[in-house]
């Protein structure tokens, strides 16, 4: 079983809100990925955890705050985002090395 | 550095011919190469990789690639494209422990 799942599937916000994005893989994978993708542009990395500790952050402003609670689980959480955050957030999991990543199906966010 | 050059934009193809989609990489030493591919609202999926070994890499759903060292490329094949093969595909370079690189992507349209 190579699945990743991410929910919400589609998320809007207003500037002021404050709301998390969820991903979970269950695949024994010890990397996980954050990453952020406008339409027909590849994926930018955002965040890298490994064994559940930040090992990549690229720079991410700090209204994105990722979380890796447990070895199966990454959230994103969010506030006082800006319109141009819009995207299609992605989420991937892969073992350390070789690094085969395997995403979830995004969650697609509107800042309004 | 590594980085990924996909040359084409775009790639038009009838059904039934065969396919072709160009990548080509810059990293030093020896290069982990993948190629995914993205359907509409969707996240990406993993297609095939090249670690080491052979040097045509067979994956899913009927794709091909060919690493080719001396040139540095990977393009991606299938002997006869569907309507369905119809999307986005990304090539992607790592090297080790370092992040996965993606080239800008390729759309790839199939007609009837």
């Amino acid at each position: 079983d190579t699945e990743v799942t991410q929910t919400p599937k589609h998320l809007v916000m207003g500037m002021t809100n404050k709301k998390s994005l969820k991903c979970e893989q269950h695949m024994g994978h010890r990397a996980m990925y954050w990453y952020k993708q406008k339409a027909k542009k590849p994926p930018e990395l955002m965040f890298v955890y490994s064994y559940e500790k930040l090992s990549i952050n690229e720079s991410v402003p700090s209204r994105f705050s990722p979380e890796c609670p447990n070895s199966s689980l990454l959230n994103l959480h969010l506030h006082a985002l800006q319109p141009e955050d819009s995207a299609l957030y992605l989420c991937a999991s892969s073992q350390l090395d070789p690094k085969t990543q395997y995403f979830g199906p995004g969650t697609r966010l509107l800042v309004l | 550095a590594q980085s990924v050059a996909q040359p084409e934009d775009q790639v038009n193809v009838a059904e039934g011919n065969p396919l072709t989609v160009k990548c080509t990489y810059s990293v030093s030493g020896n290069p982990y190469l993948f190629w995914y591919v993205q359907y509409p609202n969707r996240g990406l999926q993993f297609l095939l990789k090249y670690i080491t070994g052979d040097n045509l890499v067979k994956g899913s759903y009927g794709f091909e690639a060919e690493f080719n060292k001396s040139q540095t490329s990977f393009h991606l094949k299938k002997p006869s494209a569907l309507v369905s093969d119809s999307a986005l595909y990304f090539c992607a370079v790592s090297r080790g422990y370092s992040t996965l690189t993606f080239g800008k992507g390729t759309m790839l349209l199939v007609s009837p």
